[in-house]
């Protein structure tokens, strides 16, 4: 079936680099995209989304770049933090003329920040 | 302002029998939806409520049932529990259908 996957599933960068987190989706009727963060036991928390009318969006310190062409989305930390340290999901929505929105979600990557 | 809440934290149980795993969603919202996390993998979609009726199922039996009260809280029920229904299982709100949501902390299920 049509799934979300993330290309890796762990990601080590040094404190106050830049990080980029990669995510693969297959779902061409797809129209909105979210990023959480999930630190251990606790629940995912919301990040930044984009949709799919736009390419670019940006938040504090995060940039989520949308590319529908090639059906690819990243998730960009400025100048990445100890606190950042967790693993991050993509999720998806697929559009649909029901309206509801349950999210699929890929299996995650762990973002590791070394000091 | 109370994000998403969910009860218990923990729980126990063995093999066939029920269990009840409550949400309440964040103020202002109205739709709740359903996850299974299992360990080292991204949550799955179960179910989503809207106006007290289900209105999306994923690819989950019918043990699964779920229940959307008038204040916008919601129940999730399992019935005849499997081993492999240990899981973290979380709950997420919106203001709405097509809406970011929020999750709560979850409720971790263990099955023996």
């Amino acid at each position: 079936g049509e799934n979300v996957g993330l290309h890796l599933p762990t990601l080590s960068v040094q404190e106050g680099d830049n990080s980029i987190i990669n995510c693969a989706y297959s779902n061409s009727a797809s129209d909105y995209f979210i990023w959480y963060k999930q630190e251990s036991g606790k629940g995912p928390q919301f990040i930044i989304d984009i949709r799919s009318n736009m390419d670019k969006r940006q938040g504090q310190r995060v940039t989520v770049l949308l590319n529908k062409t090639v059906k690819h989305l990243s998730l960009q930390i400025a100048a990445t933090q100890p606190g950042d340290s967790a693993v991050y999901f993509c999720a998806e929505i697929p559009s649909s003329g029901g309206g509801a929105d349950g999210l699929t979600f890929g299996k995650g990557t762990h973002l590791i920040i070394q000091p | 302002d109370a994000g998403v809440t969910q009860s218990p934290t923990h729980l126990i149980k063995t093999r066939g029998q029920q269990v009840t795993l409550r949400c309440s969603p964040k103020s202002g919202h109205d739709t709740v939806s359903w996850y299974q996390q299992a360990l080292g993998q991204g949550p799955q979609f179960i179910f989503q409520y809207y106006e007290e009726e289900e209105r999306q199922r994923g690819n989950f039996p019918d043990r699964f049932s779920g229940h959307q009260f008038p204040n916008y809280s919601s129940e999730l029920n399992v019935n005849a529990l499997l081993l492999g229904d240990s899981a973290l299982y979380l709950c997420a709100s919106s203001p709405g259908l097509q809406e970011t949501q929020y999750f709560g902390p979850g409720t971790r299920l263990l099955v023996l």
